[in-house]
Order: C-alpha cells, then sequence, then structure tokens
C-alpha cells in the first residue's frame, strides 16, 4: 500500500482479554516503530525492529506486551490480560532505514479497556 | 532525565491570526535533538523539523518558524497566517542521545483549533 496500515482501527476489549494489533509497513522499509499514546499524555517508545536484528524491546511497560515482526513486514503487537490502563492508541511507523525522521506513521489503532 | 514540557493543553484562534507553540525542555546532555511533529484529526503524525543542539539558527518554512533558543530551553514553533488545515495536535519531542534515536522523549502536545 501507499502508506503505514494499521488494523484494527479502533477495538474495545473487557478487562483480562487477550489483544493483537496490526501494522502493515511501508513496502521495502526495514525498520517499523511501535508507539503508544495515552490520553493527554505525549508518545511513548514500546519496540523497534530493523532488519534482521533483534529487536529493540526496551520500551514495552510489562511482560503482557510483545511484538513480533514476520518475514520483515507485518508486524503485530500483542498485549495479554488487558488492562484499563492500556486503554491508548498504539501507532505504528516505519522507515527505509532506521530513521525516525525519515519515518511513515500510520493513523494508529484505539484500544479502549472495559 | 530527559523531560518536555508543553504548557499550552489547547489554543484556539481565528483563521489568519498568528499563533505560537510553546515547548521547553530539560536534558543534561549537550549533544541532542528536538522534534516538532503534527498529528492531524486522521491520526498519523507527520514530521516538521528536527534541530541539532548546536544551530541556533532559527528556521523558517512557509509559514512555519521555529526559534531555538538554548540560555531557556526553549524550541518554540510559531504558524503565521494560520489556516484551518493547521489545525491538529503538536508534539514536541527531544533525543537526549543526539544520536539519531528512535526513543524520542515527546511532550503531552498542544493542540490548536483554528476557527474559520
Amino acid at each position: 500500500g501507499a502508506g503505514v496500515s494499521q488494523s484494527p482501527s479502533n477495538k474495545v476489549t473487557e478487562k483480562g482479554k487477550d489483544v493483537e494489533l496490526r501494522c502493515d509497513p511501508i513496502s521495502g522499509h526495514t525498520a517499523l516503530y511501535w508507539y503508544r499514546q495515552s490520553l493527554g499524555q505525549g508518545l511513548e517508545f514500546l519496540i523497534y525492529f530493523q532488519g534482521n536484528s533483534a529487536p529493540d524491546k526496551s520500551g514495552l511497560p510489562s511482560d503482557r506486551f510483545s511484538a513480533e515482526r514476520t518475514g520483515g513486514s507485518v508486524s503485530t503487537l500483542t498485549i495479554q490480560r488487558t488492562q484499563q490502563e492500556d486503554s491508548a492508541v498504539y501507532l505504528c511507523a516505519s522507515s527505509l532505514r532506521g530513521a525516525i525522521t525519515e519515518a511513515f506513521f500510520g493513523q494508529g489503532t484505539r484500544l479502549t479497556v472495559v | 532525565a530527559q523531560k518536555v514540557t508543553q504548557a499550552q493543553t489547547e489554543i484556539s484562534v481565528v483563521e489568519k491570526e498568528d499563533v505560537t507553540l510553546d515547548c521547553v525542555y530539560e536534558t543534561r546532555d549537550t549533544t541532542y535533538y528536538l522534534f516538532w511533529y503534527k498529528q492531524p484529526p486522521s491520526g498519523e503524525l507527520v514530521f516538521l523539523i528536527r534541530r541539532n543542539s548546536f544551530d541556533e539558527q532559527n528556521e523558517i518554512s512557509g509559514r512555519y518558524s521555529w526559534n531555538f533558543q538554548k540560555s531557556t530551553s526553549s524550541f518554540n514553533f510559531t504558524i503565521t497566517a494560520s489556516q484551518v488545515v493547521d489545525s491538529a495536535v503538536y508534539f514536541c519531542a527531544l533525543d537526549p542521545s543526539g544520536a539519531g534515536s528512535y526513543q524520542l522523549t515527546f511532550g503531552k502536545g498542544t493542540k490548536l483549533s483554528v476557527i474559520p
């Protein structure tokens, strides 16, 4: 596609359930980033993938969060046993190289945990 | 520790007015980058500018201008002759490593509404 695509655009889930958020980066982009934007907060870095290198997971807030990137393309962010504080917009971005200034962002997935 | 403060939570202006968005940062690093991003209602984040800590020259790009003052740790953003399309949330961010890190420290954003 022409841009970074995220699905679903909105997700409402019950506390305790697991959710999967998907990101389709721009074709050919080797770097992929996940950020979280909580209500009234700035963005928090979650995880970074670059090519075949081991991802930088240092931003993941707890072990309930995990992410994978299959075949160097599509990425899935999984949140297990969701909590209300997980409610946020999850933004994915990709770039041709690992330069955040060159990154294109998707429109995000708005997650609401009830 | 790094911190970015955008004291203005929301601003409303009438179209064609000028508006300045404030950004104050804290870092102990001597080499760092500062950024501004725009987040329109559609949700995606759009990169606007990056400045490094050694370059205090003001920058102008069309109706946008940025004023970087190290003495006051500020990196303010001015939109001249605002337009409705400028309505968005604007984020200021800091890369304290000065190494082009993706682990930016973001402010909480300023929501700008431009009223026709």
